[in-house]
């Protein structure tokens, strides 16, 4: 089935850092959703966006919807120790709210 | 806490050996999806149910399949299971599907092994 592009694949930041990621479709979504996945759980819902040029924040998150509904991005800034782990953005659009995922990025942060 | 629920969180079967992996859900949502997701990949869709509407993925083996009783449970059937097999088995609800917001939210979980 369909993949997004989401990069970077992994990431290592040292404590403290700022990351960004983010994802890219050849297809439009209605909505864009950012999970967070640590080794051997389920996928757990971060930030859903919306709106075309919607701007979210989640703490120390924060996403956006593309304008083109195209793309989104992934922001963490001052990223901390239990920030690890596997982000997946995923697009859902059409009737069954299907997900699309991206391919994932491997965060790691250093003390 | 309103969650998705699922057990066992690890199960160990033999090759060929029908497995049966189990999901609730206290959200009281329509839609119940299940996944399967093999190491270092995205989860991938098997079928999804709304309400009692079965809906089944164009690649998804015959060996699989899956019954819902009532809204609050959904089970995974896995008839003859083999070494390509083992995965993790992600359930995840959304209150409707169609018009937003309809999130899905994924339980934890169940690790299957096959021997």
């Amino acid at each position: 089935g369909q993949q997004l592009n989401q990069s970077p694949q992994s990431m290592f930041i040292q404590e403290g850092e700022d990351v960004s990621m983010n994802c890219t479709s050849s297809s439009i979504f209605n909505t864009w959703l950012w999970y967070k996945q640590d080794p051997g759980e389920g996928p757990v819902l971060l930030i859903a966006l919306y709106k075309a040029g919607e701007l979210t924040s989640n703490g120390r998150l924060t996403a956006q919807f593309g304008i083109t509904r195209k793309d989104s991005f992934l922001n963490i800034s001052a990223s901390i120790p239990s920030d690890v782990g596997i982000y997946f953005c995923a697009g859902q659009s059409g009737t069954a709210s299907k997900l699309t995922f991206g391919t994932g990025t491997r965060l790691q942060v250093t003390l | 806490d309103a969650m998705v629920i699922q057990n066992p969180r690890y199960q160990v079967t033999q090759f060929g050996k029908p497995v049966t992996l189990s999901c609730s859900q206290t959200l009281n949502h329509n839609v119940m999806y299940w996944y399967q997701q093999k190491s270092s990949q995205a989860p991938k869709l098997l079928f999804h149910y709304y309400d009692k509407d079965f809906n089944n993925e164009a690649d998804t083996p015959d060996n699989f399949q899956s019954r819902r009783p009532n809204t609050s449970f959904c089970f995974l059937d896995i008839r003859s299971p083999g070494l390509g097999d083992a995965a993790m088995y992600l359930c995840a609800t959304s209150r409707d599907r169609g018009l937003a917001p309809n999130e899905q939210f994924f339980g934890p979980g169940t690790r299957l092994t096959v021997l």
